[in-house]
This record gives C-alpha cells, structure tokens and sequence, in this order.
C-alpha cells in the first residue's frame, strides 16, 4: 500500500488559490490518486480522481507528474466555505478498501 | 447529483444494545461499504460488500458486527452488543466498478453513534 504524506495544515485568505501537494513515492503502476474533502460530523466528499498529468473538474484540478511520485491538489479562489480537511488516497482501481491519513486542514480567512 | 443516504443521522443507545444503521446506496452501485470514524481520529475503513458477500473486512470488524442487503436498495450495518468504544460516526459508501478499473467510492453523511 503505498503512504502518503501531505502537510497536516494550510492556511489561506479567501479569492486565493491553494494547492495542497502529496507525496507517495512508492505509488504502484496501477494504483490512482483521489483526493476527498471532509467537514466537520460529515463524510468524505470525493473531489477528483486522476492517474497521470492533469485531470481538471467543476471543484478542483489535479496535477500529477510524469513520475507520479508525488501529486497537487488545486483549488482555484477558495471562499470561506473551503475550510476542511483533504486527503490524498492512493490506490489500486480495484480497491475495495480505502486507508486514510490525518490530511491537511485548510483554514480560509478573510 | 445521487448521493448516499444514511439514517438515523444520529443514535443514543445503551452499552449492551443491539444497533442497526441503514444506507441507501447510490442506485446503480455494486459495491458497498462501511467506515467509522471516532471522534478527533482518522476515518477507518470496516467491511466491503459485493454481490451479496463480505468480500473485505478489517480486524475491527468483529462477531459484533454484521452486514446485510435485505433487499434491493438498502445496506444495513448491525452492532449486536454495543460498547462504549463503538460510539463513532458511521460512514456507509458505495462505488461502481468501471470497465476501465476505476473505482470511485462514495461516502454518506454519517450515522453518528453515541453508546452510552
């Protein structure tokens, strides 16, 4: 199972943009990055899902290098709203189960 | 957007008491699933379920829990004698196996549970 390591926190100011970098040096050939959102007393929101280069949605865009030893989460003008907890999760496609860290709670202030 | 829907949202019970949190998964999932996570800690993962069979389970999950899919839409958790370090917030999820292998798993809002 590959580990993950990302900051334990970030801070930024509303209209910013934040990108949260994970680190999963041992990822395997077949395993995918996905990154969820979680506020307080709620589950995990799925956020993004890639494999390799960019993958962008409505939310967020991930960046994956070539080498994929490591991965940024971005997210264009945060609002206040934004203040959560991300993970970053690798893992196989057939993966019934998920292993989650500590992520980084982002703080949005005005 | 189809989501997963849990109930109850929030449970008191007695130490000793037999539990039963429900989920709706999202229609067309195969795959269902169960995390916990206790207050201030990470989320754990607790059991996969596929095609009517238990096809993961962690070392959490004991004889005291068990799973169900009584019929074709909901996905039961079952604590048959609660202890007061099963008080948690319970995360039913699901996820549908892509062709290309893909599997995107997604969570509900919780069930928290408080054993008193």
């Amino acid at each position: 199972l590959a580990k993950t390591t990302q900051p334990i926190s970030m801070d930024s100011y509303e209209g910013q943009e934040v990108n949260i970098t994970c680190s999963h040096n041992n990822i395997a050939t077949n395993d995918y990055i996905t990154w969820y959102q979680q506020f307080p007393s709620q589950g995990p929101r799925f956020i993004i899902q890639g494999y390799k280069t960019k993958v962008t949605n409505e939310v967020a865009s991930l960046f994956i290098p070539a080498d994929r030893k490591s991965s940024t989460l971005s997210l264009p003008r945060v609002s206040l709203s934004d203040t959560a907890v991300y993970y970053c999760l690798v893992h196989t496609g057939t993966a019934s189960k998920l292993t989650f860290g500590t992520g980084t709670r982002l703080q949005v202030t005005l | 957007e189809p989501e997963v829907t849990q109930t109850p949202s929030h449970q008191v019970t007695q130490m000793g008491q037999e539990v039963i949190l429900r989920c709706v998964p999202i229609s067309n999932h195969l795959y269902f699933y169960w995390y916990r996570q206790i207050l201030g800690q990470k989320v754990e993962f607790l059991v996969s379920f596929y095609n009517n069979e238990i096809s993961e389970k962690s070392e959490i999950f004991d004889d005291q829990f068990s799973v169900e899919r009584p019929d074709g839409s909901n996905f039961t958790l079952k604590i048959r004698s609660t202890k007061l370090e099963d008080s948690a917030m319970y995360f039913c999820a699901s996820s549908e196996f892509s062709r290309r292998g893909r599997n995107t798993i997604y969570f509900g809002e919780g069930s928290w549970l408080t054993v008193v």
